[in-house]
């Protein structure tokens, strides 16, 4: 079965440091998108791509970069972790541009702590 | 400033009674509506979605209405399960489906107790 999957599920990091966290969808979408899960604010949109080398800014995406070489990965990295990056990520992935891309299909989530 | 608003963070139904879970947005340039559920430890999963050119949409227990006029969405989960305890996200874009950026509410937290 087609799944959408993150590494590591929890990771705690210091101050300073570059974090990566690693999205793969073997769902074969063009879209692709991490979110931040923080109390208060829902899921907040960090950065989204439509395809290979196709890499765009969401509402958040200060602190955080992403490249796209290839359909099943979107690497998520963290340039200087801060405590404020604190939170729950989540990737997902999306079919193509329309409705259809609306219907979004979520990983289960990295839990990344920085100290 | 948060253009999609759950107001109420927990909802508490008891088993087999209706849940309505309201969500209400700011932005009158929003065209599609969706709802996700998440249970804790998972990532978020669709639920069932509404264009802006329709006032409900059904889909067994789960219906949405879409009230244009007063900017206000609801999801109805008739009957409550057990199984239905979870975060629930409503979320909207206004692009048409040209970006398919969403943006999200804070989210409901559903308690259906047996």
């Amino acid at each position: 079965d087609a799944e959408i999957t993150q590494s590591p599920r929890h990771k705690i990091t210091e101050t300073g440091r570059q974090v990566t966290l690693a999205c793969h969808q073997t769902w074969n979408h063009n879209n692709m998108f991490w979110y931040r899960q923080d109390l208060g604010h829902g899921l907040r949109l960090i950065h989204y791509s439509y395809g290979v080398q196709d890499t765009n800014k969401g509402e958040v995406s200060d602190g955080y970069s992403v490249s796209r070489s290839n359909t099943e990965d979107l690497p998520l990295t963290l340039e200087s972790a801060a405590s404020s990056q604190t939170s729950v990520y989540f990737c997902a992935s999306s079919e193509s541009r329309g409705l259809a891309g609306y219907t979004q299909y979520f990983g289960p989530g990295t839990r990344l702590t920085v100290l | 400033d948060q253009q999609v608003k759950q107001n109420s963070p927990s909802l508490s139904v008891q088993e087999g009674r209706i849940s309505i879970l309201n969500c209400d947005y700011t932005n009158s340039m929003f065209d599609y509506f969706l709802w996700y559920k998440k249970y804790p430890a998972e990532g978020p999963t669709f639920l069932i979605s509404i264009s802006s050119i329709k006032d409900k949409n059904e889909d067994g227990r789960f219906t949405v209405f879409l009230n244009k006029s007063a900017k206000h969405l609801s999801l109805h989960i008739v009957p409550s399960q057990p199984g239905d305890s979870a975060v629930y996200f409503c979320a909207a874009s206004d692009d048409g489906g040209a970006t398919n950026k969403l943006i999200f509410g804070t989210g409901t937290l559903l308690a259906v107790q047996p």
